[in-house]
């Protein structure tokens, strides 16, 4: 078990620019979310999967969020024309559900996180 | 929808204190609640949860917290503060089947030698 990764750790872009951050769940894990942490404060929860499907896509800030996990293995979230007030850090998590809704919350265990700079 | 409250931005104890941190719910369905410890520069680690079983619930590194439906608290403790306990601290509440965990804005705890 190698834990949640997250790639890169740190970014720095131009307003305008797009950009996209990784992430690598636990192997086992069937769930993977995201959230984005404003400084000062807790995360704020995005999108998750449930294997290749994007379950819950509503909280995502704009229509300049995107996030895809073809796979069901890795996830991607592409933030398109970057703003300043994109600066953050995104986290990912991963857990084990049961099959359907009622398997039940498993434990999330979060990455390391991308700190994205839109200057 | 669910939601949290921490009391306190910031907590300073000694070392060797005792360290208390309050979390209150909001929750219309019985709650799942958490606690997650986050140093600088690093994600979430979870501290302890809160599933319905034991209200009285231990966790890594000391840490217990106590489940009090009357008052939806969930404050976390821990007998003796150690200097590597100062981190950041967050309180989450979810329910059995929607994904969206919510946060607290969080309490940093300071441990002054």
């Amino acid at each position: 078990d190698t834990g949640v990764s997250q790639d890169p750790r740190h970014k720095i872009t131009k307003r305008g620019q797009n950009v996209t951050f990784r992430c690598d769940p636990i192997s086992e894990h069937n769930r993977l979310y995201w959230y984005r942490q404003t400084l000062g404060q807790g995360p704020e929860f995005l999108t998750y999967f449930q294997n290749e499907a994007q379950l819950e896509k509503s909280r995502l800030l704009s229509d300049r969020f995107s996030a895809e996990r073809p796979k069901g293995s890795f996830s991607t979230l592409e933030i398109q024309r970057t703003e300043q007030g994109d600066s953050a850090m995104y986290l990912c998590a991963s857990s084990l559900a049961g099959q359907g809704l009622a398997g039940g919350l498993g434990t999330q265990y979060f990455g390391p996180g991308t700190r994205l700079l839109v200057l | 929808a669910q939601s949290v409250t921490q009391l306190g931005s910031h907590v300073s104890v000694s070392e060797g204190a005792l360290v208390l941190l309050r979390c209150n719910y909001s929750s219309s369905v019985p709650p799942y609640l958490f606690w997650y410890v986050q140093y600088p520069n690093q994600g979430l680690q979870l501290l302890l949860k809160y599933t319905s079983a034991a209200t009285l619930v231990k966790g890594i590194n000391g840490f217990e917290a106590e489940f009090k439906k009357s008052e939806t608290s969930f404050h976390l403790t821990k007998p003796s503060a150690h200097m590597s306990d100062a981190a950041e601290y967050f309180c989450a509440v979810s329910d059995r089947y929607n994904n969206d965990m919510r946060f607290g804005a969080g309490t940093r705890l300071t441990v002054k030698p």
